[in-house]
């Protein structure tokens, strides 16, 4: 068990919907990173978030967007969901950005 | 552009045999490297990194991983394989960034399917 938690494990959504994905960072840990695993992509890094404040980004689509939390908590919001979209997504946190990332169990996400 | 590949999609060996799993790398400025393990149905779980120092590094679970500047690689071993280390393995290296320098995003390669067979 890493100490990354991510809510919910699966989410079964139709196209152009919205939805969002709760990632709890391990305790200490200031930095919030979220990935998107598919098999055509691959692992892709979408955004990082360090202490509330956007660190970095990816290949982020416009349609997605996240934030970080007073408490440190993150969210990944989706929204005008596509067929594409489905993917296994994994938020991580490190203490810095120097150091490892620890991942969470992540969130399957299918658009039908 | 920061780049990591890993050249086989799957490596077979025996149980008790020494196993590799390739990974090369192409960054600017100092590589920061790691290799982490998924299996199916979980998270990524962290085994090892290089940031500097010995060439050699050691890791969880008896895996650890050659530093070759030279090569620009970074390849895990380990000396007598587990049919429980069979998974997916991935090469990552820290993004750099010509502004901030390193990043906190992490480059994946495409990943190595581990098979130990009994």
């Amino acid at each position: 068990d890493s100490g990354v938690t991510q809510t919910p494990k699966h989410l079964i959504t139709a196209t152009g919907q919205r939805v969002t994905l709760r990632c709890s960072p391990r305790s200490g840990d200031l930095s919030v990173y979220w990935y998107q695993q598919s098999l055509d992509q691959g692992l892709q890094f979408l955004i990082q978030y360090y202490n509330g404040e956007e660190r970095a980004k990816g290949n982020i689509l416009e349609r997605f967007s996240a934030q970080q939390f007073p408490d440190l908590h993150s969210e990944l919001n989706l929204s005008s969901l596509e067929l594409g979209d489905s993917a296994l997504y994994f938020c991580a946190s490190s203490l810095g950005g120097y150091n490892e990332q620890f991942f969470g169990p992540g969130t399957r996400l299918t658009v039908l | 552009a920061q780049s990591v590949a890993q050249p086989e999609d799957q490596v077979n060996v025996a149980e008790g045999n020494p196993l590799t799993v390739k990974c090369t790398y192409s960054v600017s400025g100092n590589p920061y490297l790691f290799w982490y393990v998924q299996y199916p149905n979980r998270g990524l779980q962290f085994l090892l990194k290089y940031i500097t120092g010995d060439n050699l590094v050691k890791g969880s679970y008896g895996f650890e991983a050659e530093f070759n500047k030279s090569q620009t690689s970074f390849h895990l071993k380990k000396p007598s394989a587990l049919v429980s280390d069979s998974a997916l393995y991935f090469c990552a290296v820290r993004d750099w960034d010509h502004g901030s320098g390193n990043t906190g995003k992490l480059i994946f390669g495409q990943g190595t399917t581990l098979q130990v067979k009994p």
